[in-house]
Parts: structure tokens; C-alpha cells; sequence
């Protein structure tokens, strides 16, 4: 089974400041790494992936993420945030596992709050 | 193109009756995943269709849940003698197939047991 843990509920910053939120998890296998964002209201939204290759990895809005595998984690950067990146943020794993789909397994969230 | 819709976009209900959660997924996705997002639980994983087969439903929480997909299209989440812990906003999400990573989401229909 894996968990994921977001130590971060809420995260204030200031508009055009760099903001990190933390995502560490635990597997027993090999997983892929997912950051997704969700806007008041709506869906989730996929901002980017790690499935294999280079540990850094970029997204769209300018976020990205560095996996480390030796420290389980895969905490999301943004060098300037702007004050239309307030969202909800998840990070999420799936085994690497052949057959049977990809279930995502969810961390609890981080509210991502930038204020002017 | 047209992503993945959800219906209805609220739905309130009495405690104790039958409810139908609709999921329209992308166009010639053959994967599909409904999840649930509560306060108490946050987001959980709840069944996987790969077309019209569902080789997982490890997440639904009880036997009052159920779900069915037809067409290899259009899936259905029926939850009967709704309990007031039900209430939560219902996601659902399609994939290209069973194997692909990326999942998209829809808007969600948000449930609420009174």
C-alpha cells in the first residue's frame, strides 16, 4: 500500500515570492509521482509528473518538482507565484505495477493562499 | 474537445434514499476511476472500469455502493439508503487506457445527505 503526507495544510505567500510545498510518501514498490492543483469549484487539474528520467520535472503555470528518491519526496516549487496560483494542491502516487490501472492515492491537501 | 462532465453538479437528498451520480468521460477513453473527496476522509479512491469491466472496487466504502459503466462509455455510481457520511463531492476521472498515467478529471458532482 502507499500513503502520501502533505505537512503543509495552508501555505501563505506573497504575490511574486517562490513558494515550496512538501510532499513525502511511503511504498513498498516503485511508484509515479502526480502534483495536481484544484480551483474553487472545479476538477483537479494535472500540473505535472514524474514516471522515470530526469529527477527535476517541469509543469505548466511554471511549477515544478524534484524527485528524491532516497528522501520519499516530491515537494512542487514555483519561483514567483502569482496571486492566480491560489488553489488547492495534491500531491498523489500510483504504483508502478503492470495491469490493473493507476489509482492515485491522494495526500490531504495544501491550500496554496497568495496574498497581494 | 469536450473533457469529462459530471451530473447533476449538486445533488441534495433525505437520508435513507437512493441516488444516481452520472459520468460522462472523454471521448474514447477507455479507463475511468470514480474517487471521493470528504472533509473527513479527503480523496479516496473508489472503483476502476476498464471499459465495461471493473477488475478493481477495492474503494467502495460498503455494499450500498455500486457502479456500473455501459458502452465502455457512460458510467453510473448508485448509492442506496443514503447515510449523512455520504455526503462529499463525487469525482470522476477518465484515461486513454488502463496503462496511461494521466488522468482528467471532471467538475465533480457535490452530494449532500440531509
Amino acid at each position: 500500500a502507499q500513503s502520501v503526507t502533505q505537512l503543509d495544510s495552508q501555505v501563505p505567500v506573497f504575490e511574486e515570492a517562490p513558494v515550496e510545498l512538501r510532499c513525502n510518501y511511503s511504498s513498498s514498490v516503485s511508484v509515479y509521482l502526480f502534483w495536481y492543483v484544484q480551483y474553487p469549484n472545479q476538477g483537479l487539474q494535472l500540473l505535472l509528473k514524474y514516471l522515470s528520467g530526469s529527477t527535476l520535472v517541469k509543469g505548466i503555470n511554471g511549477f515544478e518538482a524534484e524527485f528524491n528518491k532516497s528522501q520519499t519526496s516530491f515537494h512542487l516549487r514555483k519561483p514567483s507565484v502569482h496571486i492566480s496560483d491560489t488553489a488547492e494542491y495534491f500531491c498523489a502516487v500510483t504504483p508502478d505495477l503492470t495491469g490493473g490501472g493507476n489509482k492515485l492515492t491522494f495526500g490531504t491537501g495544501t491550500q496554496l493562499k497568495v496574498e497581494l | 474537445g469536450a473533457g469529462v462532465s459530471q451530473s447533476p453538479s449538486n445533488k441534495v437528498t433525505e437520508k435513507g434514499k437512493d441516488v444516481e451520480l452520472r459520468c460522462d468521460p472523454i471521448s474514447g477513453h477507455t479507463a475511468l476511476y470514480w474517487y471521493r473527496q470528504s472533509l473527513g476522509q479527503g480523496l479516496e479512491f473508489l472503483i476502476y472500469f476498464q471499459g465495461n469491466s471493473a477488475p478493481d472496487k477495492s474503494g467502495l466504502p460498503s455494499d450500498r455502493f455500486s457502479a456500473e459503466r455501459t458502452g465502455g462509455s457512460v458510467s453510473t455510481l448508485t448509492i442506496q439508503r443514503t447515510q449523512q457520511e455520504d455526503s462529499a463531492v463525487y469525482l470522476c476521472a477518465s484515461s486513454p487506457t488502463g496503462d496511461s498515467y494521466e488522468q482528467y478529471f471532471g467538475p465533480g458532482t457535490r452530494l449532500t445527505v440531509t
